[in-house]
């Protein structure tokens, strides 16, 4: 089955303490991102990755950091959590623009920093 | 910058009724537009996807349009049912960034 997956589905965490989620796509995409919700809000778009080594900034990439070192993992890297990361993340994957350029999601991250 | 705007925010009817939900940008320089539909405390379910050469999509009773010189576009719910209701958001490309909406919450009342 075409999917991305998101592990852990729910994290709660405390401050400072480094954590890593990891995200998966079966689909051979080369672009890749990352979004976080919040209440009043909205999706607001963290990194993405054109393809392998490839990164750029989104609109809230403050205390975020991504790598890109394999086509199929696209891992978001909070080194020193503070509370106002606390969210709802999510992943996902698109083929290139040549292409439909449709964007597929996994399920989704609870991330809760105390 | 660009600016994803949905109006309106919320909307209520009865089931069976016909509705539109709208979606503007300001850069008109975009790939394309998706429509999502997202359940409370759920992932995002892709409804609707338009190509920026596109004028319009379809798919059962749902249909989007998309007049990219104006910024705008609207998704059309035919005949309303309670299963319906979600938010719905829509979402531009440009490159690598997406823009999204805040979203229309939608209640359909049986």
């Amino acid at each position: 089955e075409a999917q991305v997956t998101q592990n852990p589905r729910y994290l709660i965490t405390v401050t400072g303490k480094k954590l890593t989620v990891t995200c998966s796509q079966n689909m051979n995409h080369e672009y890749m991102s990352w979004y976080r919700q919040d209440p009043g809000l909205g999706l607001r778009q963290i990194y993405y990755s054109m393809n392998v080594e490839v990164t750029d900034k989104g609109d809230v990439p403050e205390g975020y950091k991504v790598s890109r070192k394999e086509k199929r993992n696209f891992p978001l890297i909070l080194e020193s959590p503070s509370p106002n990361q606390t969210s709802l993340y999510f992943c996902a994957s698109s083929p290139p623009p040549g292409l439909t350029y449709e964007q597929y999601f996994g399920p989704g991250t609870r991330l809760t920093v105390t | 910058k660009q600016e994803v705007t949905q109006i309106p925010a919320a909307l209520s009817v009865p089931e069976g009724e016909n509705l539109v939900l709208n979606c503007s940008f300001t850069d008109s320089a975009i790939y394309n537009l998706q429509w999502f539909r997202q359940d409370p405390g759920k992932g995002l379910t892709s409804l609707l996807l338009i190509q920026s050469s596109q004028r319009e999509q379809t798919s059962g009773r749902l249909n989007a349009s998309l007049d990219k010189s104006s910024g705008r576009s609207t998704l059309y719910i035919a005949a309303s049912q309670p299963g319906d209701s979600a938010t719905y958001l829509c979402a531009v490309r440009n490159a690598g960034k997406s823009t999204f909406g805040d979203g229309t919450t939608l209640t359909v009342k049986p």
